[in-house]
């Protein structure tokens, strides 16, 4: 497509089942991110992909998080046993190649709510 | 880390006015953009300024690199103009791993 997607683009779960987040990056851009955004933390980094790989995982929260990339395009983030702290808005961007100067290309998000 | 203060936190506007937001830097940064989000959520980059100025439109920005902090200004602002401006940096080196500002939220109003 030409932009990023993301799907779903809202989420209501019960606390402690999983989820998946799906985002679908620009055609041909080896590099992805995930952030998060929340009232009381802001918009913060969670995870990078360049290809397949992860080389920085540091934003992740917890172990609950995890997330993969296959085909260096779709990326799914799972969070297990989801907690209420969880409840936030979960953008997906990519670019080109992940060089300091380049644009990323944010996704509509994902807006999370844990009852 | 490297924090990024936003000032002011809120703005409201007339439309037509002008305006400029600040970010402040505790740390040298070489690495400054800047970021619209508008009221639907959709981030859009506005700016790739690590030093000097640039224009797009009605936009503008500067940095100040050795001062640590960054400008953009807003002039004859439209209500599309509404929304949360952010800036960021990223490393110098390796991959662009953006840190975000607290945010400016601006309203424009008819």
């Amino acid at each position: 497509g030409a932009g990023v997607s993301q799907s779903p683009s809202n989420k209501v779960t019960e606390k402690g089942k999983d989820v998946e987040l799906r985002c679908d990056p620009i055609s041909g851009h080896t590099a992805l991110y995930w952030y998060r955004q929340s009232l009381g933390q802001g918009l913060e980094f969670l995870i990078y992909f360049q290809g397949n790989s992860a080389p920085d995982k540091s934003g992740l929260p917890s172990d609950r998080f995890s997330a993969e990339r296959t085909g260096g395009s779709v990326s799914t983030l799972t969070i297990q046993r989801t907690q209420q702290e969880d409840s936030a808005v979960y953008l997906c961007a990519s670019s080109l190649a992940g060089g300091p100067s380049e644009t990323q290309y944010f996704g509509p998000g994902t807006r999370l709510l844990v009852l | 880390g490297i924090q990024v203060e936003q000032s002011p936190p809120d703005l409201i506007l007339q439309e037509g006015a002008n305006s400029t937001l600040r970010c402040n830097f505790s740390d040298s940064v070489n690495n400054l953009q800047w970021f619209h989000q508008n009221p639907w959520g959709q981030l859009i980059n506005l700016f790739y300024i690590p030093s000097g100025t640039k224009q797009n439109g009605r936009l503008s920005a500067t940095t100040v690199a050795t001062e640590r902090y960054s400008l953009l200004y807003i002039s004859s602002s439209q209500t599309t103009d509404s929304g949360v401006y952010f800036c960021a940096r990223s490393p110098d080196t390796g991959f662009q791993k953006l840190v975000f500002g607290t945010g400016t939220r601006l309203l424009v109003s008819p």
